[in-house]
């Protein structure tokens, strides 16, 4: 059964401080996406990944940095949160497999709140 | 730029009633179609999705969409709603790129 798992479910940091969200998948998938949802906005781009030390703009990048050592495991650093990133994160992986090429699987998603 | 909009914001249903669901996106190409659904504290999961083929397709939970090109729609239906349906769907879109493109998301109450 696919599986993305994300270090936290909740996290409350100050702002100005450096955040670390963690995302680990374990399908051997080679695509990577973080997200931000936010109500009636729905889902962003922030960032993704297509391969190990590889990654592409999303449509929000702005303040945010990822880091991809590992195929398995895709980082989402805030190098110094704000009030404005306050949100769900989501994570989620795809495969370039035929037939399951594009269909994303989601973590459970981490609730930040920026003080 | 591609788009994809979901017109109804907020629905409500008792259970029972029909639902449809609008999603229209903006790409005149190829496009593979998705419907994702987030039930209360749990997360976003793969409701259907169509990428060739029958233009109306089957998903889980009796759920089914009829994707018509011509009018650039892939609207989500479920003939008869269950008070476990209560969820927030979102409509997604990929168009010859490795990303998703997400509306704004319908929230769906239905009541006993």
């Amino acid at each position: 059964d696919v599986k993305v798992t994300q270090s936290s479910r909740y996290l409350v940091k100050r702002t100005g401080e450096k955040v670390f969200l963690e995302c680990v998948q374990d399908m051997d998938h080679e695509n990577m996406f973080w997200y931000r949802q936010d109500p009636g906005l729905g889902l962003r781009l922030i960032y993704f990944s297509y391969d190990v030390k590889m990654k592409e703009k999303g449509d929000i990048p702005e303040g945010y940095s990822v880091s991809r050592e590992k195929k398995e495991r895709f980082s989402l650093i805030l190098e110094s949160a704000s009030t404005n990133q306050t949100s769900m994160y989501l994570c989620a992986s795809s495969s370039l497999h035929a037939g399951d090429t594009d269909t994303q699987y989601f973590g459970p998603g981490t609730r930040l709140t920026v003080l | 730029a591609q788009s994809v909009s979901q017109h109804n914001h907020h629905v409500i249903l008792s259970e029972a009633a029909s639902l449809e669901l609008g999603c229209n996106y903006s790409y005149g190409g190829t496009v593979n179609l998705f419907w994702y659904v987030q039930y209360p504290g749990q997360h976003l999961q793969l409701l259907l999705k169509y990428f060739s083929g029958d233009p109306l397709v089957k998903g889980i939970k009796g759920f089914e969409a009829e994707f018509i090109k011509s009018k650039f729609s892939f609207n989500l239906r479920k003939p008869s709603v269950q008070w476990s349906d209560t969820a927030e769907y979102f409509c997604a879109v990929n168009a010859n790129t490795d990303k998703l493109i997400f509306g704004t998301g319908t929230r769906l109450q239905v009541f006993p």
